[in-house]
């Protein structure tokens, strides 16, 4: 069991280019969720997934979009990225909503 | 609005100095307390769940404890390789469609030799 996988594990991208982070879990996990880690913050959500086809935002969505096609895959898209998207993004999985999530490595994201 | 504060926000200990780490926080009805521990540059890794009051759970020099405001991850006879930043968050009630997970800052531990 891989568990939970993100790529790439670091990025630069200059403003207004877009891209996309890729998340994929082999655990056959329902819930599927993308947070971003700042220094001095908790984690906060930017969307979740509840499963393939059904994806919500969280606490801070905005610049960001989500699609789950399969139950496996959950990529996060930035449309156009600012330098307020520079942040380390966490993908997390887990069963269903209510049971304990479990995160992948991250990716760190630098905008200039 | 759900708050998770931890303290202290850095500890330093000798190898071997017991110590705890607090969580404390304000929630609109507890589902569930979660403990993980994140080094440097990784992802967090779970190490407990805690439900109710008087709960409490153990894995190896670790042992979290759950009161009605405030957890506490007790480490006892620490080890160097437990060095970490040790994250608290706790699951509330609906926030528009789903159970918000509000997590703490964390404690940065560091275990010396």
């Amino acid at each position: 069991n891989a568990g939970v996988t993100q790529t790439p594990k670091f990025q630069v991208l200059k403003t207004g280019q877009s891209m996309t982070l890729q998340c994929a879990q082999d655990m056959n996990h329902e819930y599927m969720s993308w947070y971003r880690q700042d220094p001095g913050m908790g984690l906060r959500l930017i969307h979740y997934s509840v499963g393939a086809g059904i994806t919500d935002q969280g606490e801070v969505p905005n610049g960001y979009n989500v699609s789950r096609s399969t139950t496996e895959d959950f990529p996060l898209r930035l449309l156009s990225a600012a330098p307020s998207q520079t942040s380390v993004y966490f993908c997390a999985s887990s069963q269903d909503r209510v049971e304990t999530q479990y995160f992948g490595p991250g990716t760190r994201l630098l905008v200039l | 609005e759900d708050q998770v504060t931890q303290s202290p926000e850095a500890l330093r200990l000798q190898e071997g100095e017991s110590s705890s780490l607090n969580c404390s926080y304000t929630v609109s009805g507890l589902r569930g307390l979660f403990w993980y521990r994140q080094d440097p540059g990784k992802g967090p890794e779970f190490l407990f769940t805690l439900y109710s009051a008087g709960e409490e759970k153990e894995k190896e020099r670790l042992k979290a404890t759950l009161t009605k405001k405030e957890s506490f991850l007790h480490i006892t006879a620490p080890k160097p390789e437990d060095s970490a930043t040790y994250l608290c968050a706790v699951r509330g009630g609906y926030s528009g469609g789903y159970q918000k997970v509000t997590f703490g800052i964390g404690t940065k531990l560091q275990v010396i030799p």
